[in-house]
């Protein structure tokens, strides 16, 4: 089992540019979540999912922010345009129905300059 | 809506002794999963303990034990015989039964672990 994947790992844009994250589940997973982490704010969710239909989006800042899950192993976040104040860590995690745990990626480093 | 509390920005410890984590939730609910969440500083997410709220017994993993008072809605961490691997930060979550709240996971902000040796 690889665990939930994401990428990239870090990355680094200019203010403006359009940014994509990207977060594949443990298969069979069938709930997927993204948060974002700042010291300013901790964690806070932003989106999640079952069964690849987005179930709560109220924690997505502004429509600068939009996400998909196009099928069970893959999702997406993409921020267009990018701000500095969107610097921060951003995890994917996802869950089996029925049991307690969540598993999450190691996270992106966003850095906005 | 859930909070969870942790008031503690930072604890030390001299590795070998016991450290306990403090956390405090509010909630109205009577059925729900509490957590503890180790973020070391590859910042990976990694579950140390889970109780669910409808068990009396406390959660014990090793050399990790939650002390859950249910009704003073509190759910301590506790870490025995420290080690240096066990800093980092520490979050303590909740997670709502409740389908009008989803299966989403409300975090604390977190308390820094620091192990002396």
């Amino acid at each position: 089992d690889a665990g939930v994947i994401q990428s990239p790992r870090h990355e680094v844009t200019e203010m403006g540019q359009e940014v994509t994250l990207r977060c594949k589940p443990i298969s069979g997973h069938n709930s997927l979540f993204w948060y974002r982490q700042t010291m300013m704010r901790g964690l806070e969710l932003l989106i999640y999912f079952n069964n690849n239909v987005p179930i709560d989006d109220s924690g997505m800042p502004e429509d600068r922010f939009s996400a998909k899950m196009p099928n069970a192993s893959f999702s997406t976040l993409k921020i267009q345009p990018s701000e500095p104040r969107d610097s921060a860590v951003y995890f994917c995690a996802s869950r089996f129905r029925g049991n307690y745990g969540y598993t999450f990626g190691s996270g992106t480093r966003l850095t906005v300059v | 809506a859930q909070t969870v509390t942790q008031s503690q920005p930072e604890m030390s410890v001299q590795e070998a002794e016991t450290v306990t984590l403090s956390c405090t939730y509010d909630t109205s609910e009577s059925d729900y999963y509490l957590f503890w969440y180790k973020q070391p500083p590859s910042r990976q997410m990694i579950l140390v303990i889970r109780q669910e709220a409808y068990k009396q017994q406390n959660a014990t993993e090793n050399r990790f034990s939650v002390n859950f008072q249910k009704a003073a809605k509190s759910f301590s961490l506790k870490i025995s015989d420290s080690q240096l691997g066990d800093a980092a930060m520490y979050f303590c979550a909740y997670r709502s039964l409740s389908r009008e709240y989803g299966n989403k996971l409300v975090f604390g902000a977190g308390t820094i672990l620091r192990v002396k040796s």
